[in-house]
């Protein structure tokens, strides 16, 4: 079945650093990828996605390109600050004309000043 | 825009009592899920809708039922608790995968409700 396999956090950096949260992931077919983002108390957003292979997904600093060869998903961000503490999910759906995603376990992020 | 509503925020129930979730969207889509978030372990699919009148399984549906009398709401219940139910538990909404132009197949979540079962 499809799955998503996320980096282990939680993941600390101090502001101004680089980011790169690991993503592969396993489907059938060219599943749509996405990355979501989580704040304290709050549901998670989307924060970019990518439809087909070498796509890349783009949202406030933060990118990912999807590599069907490697099967993954990356995300980076090549500065980060504290506003970017949240949790991290990577997703997949299977096109199947809804948005029935499937999500890695997440990854915890402390940017610290 | 009220975008996904979800009541309660908190609950805290003992072994064996049933209980409603509430969840409703005012964006007029036609997909609508449940979805429980455990440390560890992401968010896993319980229950979703494609539909008024629809409604199917996902990976963690025992437990739960769920029911669409309208493409507003998507109620979950919990017809009898346990403890392993404890969990966070979110709501999500999104169009059909290329209904509009402008669909980027986003899902939209509520803010969650907060179950424990004592």
């Amino acid at each position: 079945g499809n799955s998503v396999t996320q980096m282990e956090g939680p993941v600390t950096l101090s502001e101004e650093a680089f980011l790169t949260i690991n993503c592969t992931y396993t489907a059938t077919g060219y599943p749509s990828l996405f990355w979501y983002v989580q704040y304290p108390g709050e549901g998670l957003q989307l924060l970019l996605k990518a439809t087909k292979a070498d796509d890349k997904g783009s949202n406030k600093g933060f990118e990912a390109t999807y590599r069907k060869e490697t099967t993954s998903f990356h995300l980076e961000k090549g500065s980060v600050q504290v506003s970017d503490s949240a949790v991290y999910f990577c997703a997949l759906s299977d096109r199947s004309g809804y948005n029935k995603l499937i999500f890695g376990a997440g990854t915890r992020l402390a940017v610290h000043p | 825009n009220a975008g996904v509503t979800q009541t309660p925020k908190f609950q805290v129930l003992k072994t064996g009592q049933s209980m409603t979730l509430q969840c409703a969207q005012d964006m007029n889509h036609e997909y609508m899920s449940w979805y429980r978030q455990d440390p560890g372990m992401g968010l896993r699919l319980i229950h979703y809708s494609v539909g008024a009148g629809i409604t199917d399984q996902g990976e963690v549906p025992n437990g739960y039922n769920v029911s669409r009398s309208t493409t507003e709401d998507f109620p979950l219940r919990l017809l009898s608790a346990a403890p392993s139910q404890t969990s966070v538990y979110f709501c999500a909404s999104s169009l059909r995968q290329g209904s509009l132009p402008t669909n980027t197949g986003e899902l939209f979540f509520g803010e969650g409700s907060r179950l424990t079962v004592l």
